[in-house]
């Protein structure tokens, strides 16, 4: 059983371009979480989806930054025009949510550099 | 903001038992303990969680104290691939987990 797949994992972007961070469940898994961690900083969580909704997004930018997590496909964060401060670690974690709701299967992460 | 407090770093020396502390003073009574680590820019680790018995695994026990203000993750034998950030989070299951700045533990050969 795969864990859980984020890629790319490094992604270098320069300021005004988009960035798209894609995540792929462990199998089974219907529930997933982004956090974006920034240099030297703790984790932050920035939204939390379920297949085909977006259950909580209050750790969202409002502006620039989208989510989604179609019935077929992995989820996708998206950042657009990029600035130098969205330069971080996300990382994106899934869970079924049954039996343990905060045991989250986290990936390695998609490092993005804004230049 | 995290509901919990812990010490910024610890030094443990190899083969010995870390025994890293949170105080989570204002738990309720439906939010469990979990603990995660997060090894040098690797994906967090999820390692063990309970409510208020005290828990065993592979990875760590768990000692929650009686009013379950306290707990205490421990790793028996610690080895250098311990070294990593631990985090102690409080949470019914009803909101995202929030991570505060953990425990930098440092396993010393």
């Amino acid at each position: 059983n795969a864990g859980v797949m984020q890629n790319p994992r490094h992604l270098v972007r320069r300021r005004g371009q988009e960035a798209r961070l894609r995540c792929s469940p462990m199998k089974g898994h219907s529930h997933v979480y982004w956090y974006r961690q920034l240099p030297e900083e703790g984790l932050k969580f920035m939204v939390y989806l379920q297949k085909e909704n977006i259950i909580d997004e209050s750790g969202m930018p409002k502006e620039r930054f989208s989510a989604e997590f179609p019935k077929e496909g992995p989820s996708i964060l998206r950042i657009q025009q990029v600035v130098r401060g969205d330069s971080a670690a996300y990382f994106c974690a899934s869970s079924p949510r049954t039996k343990i709701p905060g045991e989250l299967f986290f990936g390695e992460g998609s490092r993005l550099t804004v230049l | 903001d995290a509901k919990t407090t812990q010490p910024p770093s610890m030094d443990c020396a190899e083969g010995r038992a870390a025994n890293l502390p949170c105080n989570h003073s204002t738990i309720s009574g439906n939010e469990y303990v979990y603990w995660y680590r997060q090894i040098h820019s690797q994906g967090p680790q999820y390692i063990i969680h309970g409510l208020k018995n005290n828990e065993t695994n592979e990875m760590a026990s768990l000692i929650i104290t009686e009013d379950r203000k306290s707990s205490t993750l421990i790793l028996p034998h610690a080895t250098l691939r311990d070294t990593a950030v631990y985090y102690c989070i409080v949470d019914s299951g009803n909101t995202p987990l929030v991570f505060g700045k953990g425990t930098r533990l440092s396993v010393i050969a």
